[in-house]
């Protein structure tokens, strides 16, 4: 199993412009998430979906598009690229709470994002 | 204020030696989970040690213990017999089921730790 995969791994963007990070889980997960992390601050949520064709704001959503058009996928999608929005981009999957245990979240290798 | 509190942004520890990572929680929620987890300097997050609020034992794997005072609100991370490989980011998240939907996690800042010969 490959578990959580992220593309692309790195990019570079110019301010203004569009792009889609692609999010991909083969564990059969209900649940997946975006957050972003930045130095100091730790992860904080962007979005997140709870099920397919369902997505929900967390805490930093601004800025920030989603769609899990597929179970096994989550996209997140900048549509005018700022300076901001700099920052490692982490994709996660978790089971729902319904089947009990720790229910950890799994996370992907990170996408380096960099907006000049 | 802050959900998730980690007060040590960097830690010394000599291998072998145990050391243990500050977490305090704020929460009115009688129903949680904490979690620790760990990044290396390649960056990928590694899933440590889970405690839930209504666990009457603290959670061990391993290396890993979990100290967790409920009435003071803390979940410290212990490891045991460091090793260098223990050099790393870790990070503390809470889970509070009242935020409803999702199994959403707030994270604290981070303690960067490293293990010294």
């Amino acid at each position: 199993n490959a578990g959580v995969t992220q593309t692309p791994k790195f990019r570079v963007l110019k301010t203004g412009q569009s792009m889609t990070l692609l999010c991909a889980q083969d564990m059969n997960h209900e649940y997946m998430y975006w957050y972003r992390q930045d130095p100091g601050m730790g992860l904080r949520l962007i979005h997140y979906s709870v099920g397919e064709g369902t997505t929900a704001k967390g805490e930093v959503p601004d800025g920030y598009n989603v769609s899990r058009l597929k179970k096994q996928n989550f996209l997140l999608g900048l549509e005018s690229a700022a300076p901001s929005q700099t920052s490692v981009y982490f994709c996660a999957s978790s089971y729902s709470l319904k089947t009990g245990g720790d229910n950890e979240q799994f996370f992907g290798p990170g996408t380096r994002l960099t907006v000049l | 204020a802050q959900k998730i509190t980690q007060t040590q942004p960097g830690m010394f520890v000599q291998e072998k030696e145990a050391v243990t990572l500050d977490c305090t929680y704020d929460t009115s929620d009688p129903s949680y989970g904490l979690f620790w987890y760990k990044q290396p300097s390649s960056g990928e997050m590694i899933f440590l040690i889970y405690q839930g609020s209504y666990d009457q034992q603290n959670a061990t794997e391993g290396r890993y213990s979990l100290n967790f005072q409920k009435a003071r609100k803390s979940a410290n991370l212990v490891i045991s017999a460091s090793q260098l490989g223990d050099s790393a980011m870790y990070f503390c998240a809470m889970r509070e089921a009242r935020t409803g939907g999702g199994n959403k996690l707030t994270f604290g800042t981070g303690t960067q730790l490293k293990v010294e010969l």
